[in-house]
C-alpha cells in the first residue's frame, strides 16, 4: 500500500519561500498525479496544485502566481514551493495521489503544519 | 468557480443512528463528487468517488447518491469509529471542497 510523508520546515518567515517535500513509498510515483492540498486553522481543505509523473502541472488559479511543484522520479519524491508567504499561508499541508486529472484523492500523507511568523 | 456548500456544519448522533450529510454545488458537476472522512491529526480518507462508488476497503454502511448539483452521503448505522469530519469535493473543474460536517457523539 502506497504511503506518503510530507517533510520540511515547520516555521517560515513572512515574505520567504515555503518548501515541502513528499516522499512516496510502497509504490511507484510513475503513472499517477500528485497534489498538494492545505488546510488553514479552522478552515476547509484547499487544493494547491498537481504534478503528473511526466512533469505536467496544473494549479489553483488563486495560488498559481506563487506556486512551483516539481518531481524527482528517481527519488520517488515531489516538492512544493510557495513564495512570498504571509500569515494567511499558515496551514497543515498535505500531499495526495490521484489516478487522473479529475482529482479523486485516494491516498494522502498525514500532513505537516507550517506556520508563517517572524 | 464552482462553490460547494455542505449541510449541516455539525451534528450530534448516537451509535446506531442513520446519518445523512448533504452537499450542493453552485452549478452542475454531473457525478464528479467525492466524499472524504477526516480525523484530527490523520490523513483524510476517500470514502465515495463519482457520487456513489464505494472506495475499496470502505465499509458498506457508507453510501453516496446524487448528480447534477445535489448530493448525499449516508451512514446507515453510525459506529464509534465514524465520529469525524466529512468533506465533499468536486472534481469537475478546479478541485474544491465543502466546508465540512463534524459528526459528534450525542
Amino acid at each position: 500500500q502506497v504511503q506518503l510523508q510530507e517533510s520540511g520546515p515547520g516555521l517560515v518567515k513572512p515574505s520567504e519561500t515555503l518548501s515541502l517535500t513528499c516522499s512516496v513509498s510502497g509504490g511507484s510515483i510513475s503513472g499517477y498525479y500528485w497534489s498538494w492540498i492545505r488546510q488553514p486553522p479552522g478552515k476547509t481543505l484547499e487544493w494547491i496544485g498537481y504534478i503528473y509523473y511526466n512533469g505536467g502541472t496544473d494549479f489553483n488559479p488563486s495560488l498559481k502566481s506563487r506556486v512551483t511543484i516539481s518531481i524527482d522520479t528517481s527519488k520517488n519524491q515531489f516538492s512544493l514551493k510557495l513564495n512570498s508567504v504571509t500569515a494567511a499561508d499558515t496551514a497543515v499541508y498535505y500531499c495526495a495521489r490521484h489516478a487522473s486529472s479529475s482529482a479523486k484523492f485516494d491516498s494522502w500523507g498525514q500532513g505537516t503544519l507550517v506556520t508563517v511568523s517572524s | 468557480d464552482i462553490q460547494m456548500t455542505q449541510s449541516p456544519s455539525s451534528l450530534s448522533a448516537s451509535v446506531g443512528d442513520r446519518v445523512t450529510i448533504t452537499c450542493r454545488a453552485s452549478q452542475s458537476i454531473s457525478s464528479y463528487l467525492n466524499w472524504y472522512q477526516h480525523k484530527a491529526g490523520k490523513a483524510p480518507k476517500l470514502l465515495i468517488y463519482t457520487a456513489s462508488n464505494l472506495q475499496s476497503g470502505v465499509p458498506s454502511r457508507f453510501s453516496g447518491s446524487g448528480s447534477g448539483t445535489d448530493f448525499t452521503l449516508t451512514i446507515s448505522s453510525l459506529q464509534p469509529e465514524d465520529f469525524a469530519t466529512y468533506y465533499c469535493q468536486q472534481s469537475y473543474s478546479t478541485p474544491r471542497f465543502g466546508q465540512g460536517t463534524k459528526v459528534e457523539i450525542k
